[in-house]
C-alpha cells in the first residue's frame, strides 16, 4: 500500500520569507500523481497545486512551487513571500491511477507578522 | 459554478443509530470518493466511486456502504455508528478518475 510521510508536524516562517514543506511517500507503482492541499481552520480542503509523475519539470502556482524527486520519492511545496493567510494545515497527498487518494498526517505552518 | 456540497454540515447522533451523508459533484465530474478526517489527522480513504460503480475501498468495516446515482451524486451511509466514528467526512469530486479532486467543506458528525 502506498505510504505518504510529513515528517514535519509544525512549520513557522516570517512573513515575506520563504519555507519549504518536506514530503515523502513509498510506491511501486509509475502512473499517480502527487498534491498538496491546504486546510485552513474552517476545514475545508483547497488545493494548491499538483504534479503528474510522468512529467519531469516541477509545477508551480504563483508563489507556490515543488521539487519533485521522482527516484527518491520525494515531493516538497515551496512557498515563496509567505502571506499571513498561507497559516494553515498542509496536506501532501498521493493518488493512484486507480483513483483512492493517500494523505500525509499534515504539517501545520504558522506565518509571523 | 457550485463546488462540491455536502449535506448536512452538522449532525449529531446516537450510538447504534444509522446515518447517511449526501454530496453533489462539480457540474461534468463523474467520479466521487469519500473521506474521513479525525481532529488532528489526515484524510482517511473510505470509497471511490467512478460512473456508479465502486472502483475502491479503503480499509473500514462493512458498516459503512456508498453509492453513487446516475446524477453523480453520492451517499455514503454509516450503519451502528460507533463513538470512534466521530470525525469530519468529506466528499470529493473530479471528472475522471485519478485527476485532482475538488473538495466539499465536509459534514461534521458528532456520535453521542
Amino acid at each position: 500500500a502506498q505510504t505518504v510521510t510529513q515528517s514535519q508536524p509544525e512549520m513557522s516562517v516570517q512573513e515575506a520569507e520563504t519555507v519549504t514543506l518536506s514530503c515523502t511517500y513509498d510506491t511501486s507503482e509509475s502512473d499517480y500523481y502527487l498534491f498538496w492541499y491546504k486546510q485552513p481552520p474552517s476545514r475545508q480542503m483547497i488545493l494548491v497545486i499538483r504534479q503528474e509523475a510522468y512529467k519531469q519539470q516541477n509545477a508551480t502556482e504563483n508563489r507556490f512551487s515543488v521539487n519533485f524527486q521522482k527516484a527518491a520519492k520525494s515531493f516538497s511545496l515551496k512557498i515563496s513571500d509567505s502571506q499571513l493567510g498561507d497559516a494553515a494545515m498542509y496536506f501532501c497527498a498521493y493518488r493512484s491511477a486507480r483513483g483512492d487518494m493517500r494523505f500525509g498526517a499534515g504539517t501545520r505552518l504558522t506565518v509571523k507578522p | 459554478d457550485a463546488g462540491v456540497t455536502q449535506s448536512p454540515t452538522h449532525l449529531i447522533k446516537t450510538r447504534g443509530q444509522h446515518v447517511t451523508l449526501r454530496c453533489s459533484p462539480i457540474s461534468g465530474h463523474k467520479s466521487v470518493s469519500w473521506y474521513q478526517q479525525v481532529l488532528g489527522q489526515g484524510p482517511q480513504f473510505i470509497f471511490q466511486y467512478y460512473e456508479k460503480e465502486e472502483r475502491g475501498r479503503g480499509n473500514f468495516p462493512d458498516r459503512f456502504s456508498a453509492r453513487q446515482f446516475p446524477n453523480y451524486s453520492s451517499e455514503l451511509n454509516v450503519n451502528a455508528l460507533l463513538l470512534g466514528d466521530s470525525a469530519l467526512y468529506l466528499c470529493a469530486s473530479s471528472f475522471i478518475i485519478s485527476t485532482e479532486a475538488f473538495f466539499g467543506q465536509g459534514t461534521r458528525l458528532t456520535v453521542v
